[in-house]
């Protein structure tokens, strides 16, 4: 089976800007969450999406949205960039409740 | 509140040496728990879980990591490390029903020397 898949890998915005990062789960995951890795503040999650319905969600601005579509691929979009926002951004899928997460090797945004 | 704790930054070890990585978790219910390993550049990838059951649980890349709920830990081991285990090792606690968010602690950043 393919891994998870993100799209893209390295992504270079200005301030102001908006972005929307891409996320293809595993064949036959239904769970999709996405979490932000920053030097400062390590691993923090977002948001969780299972059967395209945000079930979870982490303490970021409204700024910060997902959405999950009826194949399971996920979108993520980060609305007026801010510098602070530069990160890695993972996605990782699993079956759904009670089953290990599977990471994808992240999108690289970089805000100017 | 779930919270996980790392209190090794950084680990330095020799090739052939045996390997211990601490985690401590605060979970208030029967913890589901993970090690992740993460080389530079590239995402998280699972080394081994902990769901119920045997509390010394085997994973992938001869790790194992015990469970232990009197010391709310679950540490990882590894007998004998290889060059190749160098990268980062984060602990995780969550992902069970009704709580799909992993909560990680800060990470082991581990470098090997021959």
């Amino acid at each position: 089976k393919a891994g998870v898949t993100q799209t893209p890998r390295y992504l270079i915005k200005t301030r102001g800007q908006q972005v929307t990062l891409s996320c293809s789960p595993i064949s036959g995951h239904r769970s999709v969450s996405w979490y932000q890795q920053t030097p400062g503040q390590g691993l923090q999650f977002l948001f969780e999406y299972f059967s395209e319905t945000q079930r979870n969600k982490g303490n970021f601005p409204g700024r910060f949205s997902g959405r999950q579509f009826s194949n399971s691929r996920s979108e993520m979009n980060v609305s007026t960039l801010e510098l602070g926002d530069s990160a890695l951004y993972l996605c990782a899928s699993s079956e759904g409740p009670g089953q290990p997460q599977h990471f994808g090797d992240g999108t690289r945004l970089s805000i100017l | 509140a779930q919270s996980v704790t790392q209190p090794d930054i950084h680990i330095t070890v020799s090739e052939g040496a045996s390997l211990e990585l601490r985690c401590n978790y605060s979970y208030g219910a029967t913890p589901y728990l993970f090690w992740y390993v993460q080389s530079p550049g590239q995402g998280l990838q699972l080394l081994l879980k902990y769901f119920s059951g045997d509390t010394l649980v085997q994973g992938i890349k001869g790790f194992e990591a015990e469970f232990k709920r009197s010391q709310s830990s679950f540490n990882l081991r590894k007998p004998s490390v290889h060059w190749s285990d160098a990268a980062e090792y984060f602990c995780a606690v969550g992902g069970n029903f009704g709580n799909e968010k992993l909560t990680f602690g800060t990470g082991t950043r581990l470098t090997i020397i021959p």
